[in-house]
């Protein structure tokens, strides 16, 4: 069956200390692993998709890696405004765009 | 970017009335889009898959009667919640995909 785990439920940082996201997933196979921000009250913002094992990507101060079973979302020295929900999800190659989320990691960054 | 737009962003009404979501991708075509339900500190719960020129498929547990789903063209599907009860408030978001899925911006839904 297809998952995704994400932890920890929730991370609380201050400012300026660097962190890690994890997302573990199983997955038939994979078309794609996706990383979404979601503020509170609005519909999740896309970041970051990775296709295979090695491979990364970065965006300002996040940074996103992927094996063959995790990924991770790096952030570094993060600011307040980083705060907010960060989902994992992952689309099976079975056809078409399904995607299986994870809960999600709900991050604090505190001034 | 590709963006996806939603209408109304907040809608109020009363037990027993029906509210129509509209969903729209802006620049971009979309033959599939999905409509997620999302509760409060919670993650995305997908309720169906809409397809253009056929009809929608629910996951298992979705009242289909109840959540009518119609995609209208290439750029355009509709959320239609029938004779709304409070147990139906909830945040309902759209997406659709290229690759990856892109979001629209959520529907508020309180039912009184």
């Amino acid at each position: 069956e297809d998952q995704v785990t994400q932890s920890p439920e929730a991370l609380r940082l201050q400012e300026g200390e660097s962190s890690s996201l994890n997302c573990s997933y199983t997955v038939s196979g994979l078309r794609g692993l996706f990383w979404y921000r979601q503020d509170p009250g609005k519909g999740p913002e896309f970041l970051f998709t990775l296709y295979s094992a090695g491979e990364e990507k970065e965006k300002e101060r996040l940074k996103a890696t992927l094996t063959k079973k995790e990924s991770f979302l790096h952030i570094t020295a993060p600011k307040p405004e980083d705060s907010a929900t960060y989902l994992c999800a992952v689309g099976p190659n079975t056809g078409g765009f399904k995607t299986i989320f994870g809960a999600g990691t709900r991050l604090f960054v505190k001034a | 970017g590709a963006v996806v737009s939603q209408h109304p962003s907040w809608v109020i009404c009363k037990s027993g009335t029906s509210v129509k979501i509209e969903c729209r991708s802006l620049d971009f075509q979309a033959t599939t889009m999905f409509w997620y339900r999302q509760f409060p500190k919670q993650s995305l719960m997908l309720m169906a898959t809409s397809n253009e020129g056929s009809k929608a498929t629910y996951e298992q547990g979705v009242e289909k009667d109840k959540f009518l789903i119609n995609h209208a063209s290439l750029t355009l599907s509709t959320l239609t919640v029938t004779s709304a009860h409070p147990e139906d408030s909830s945040f309902y978001i759209c997406s659709a995909p290229i690759v990856e899925q892109f979001f629209g911006p959520g529907t508020r839904l309180t039912v009184l």
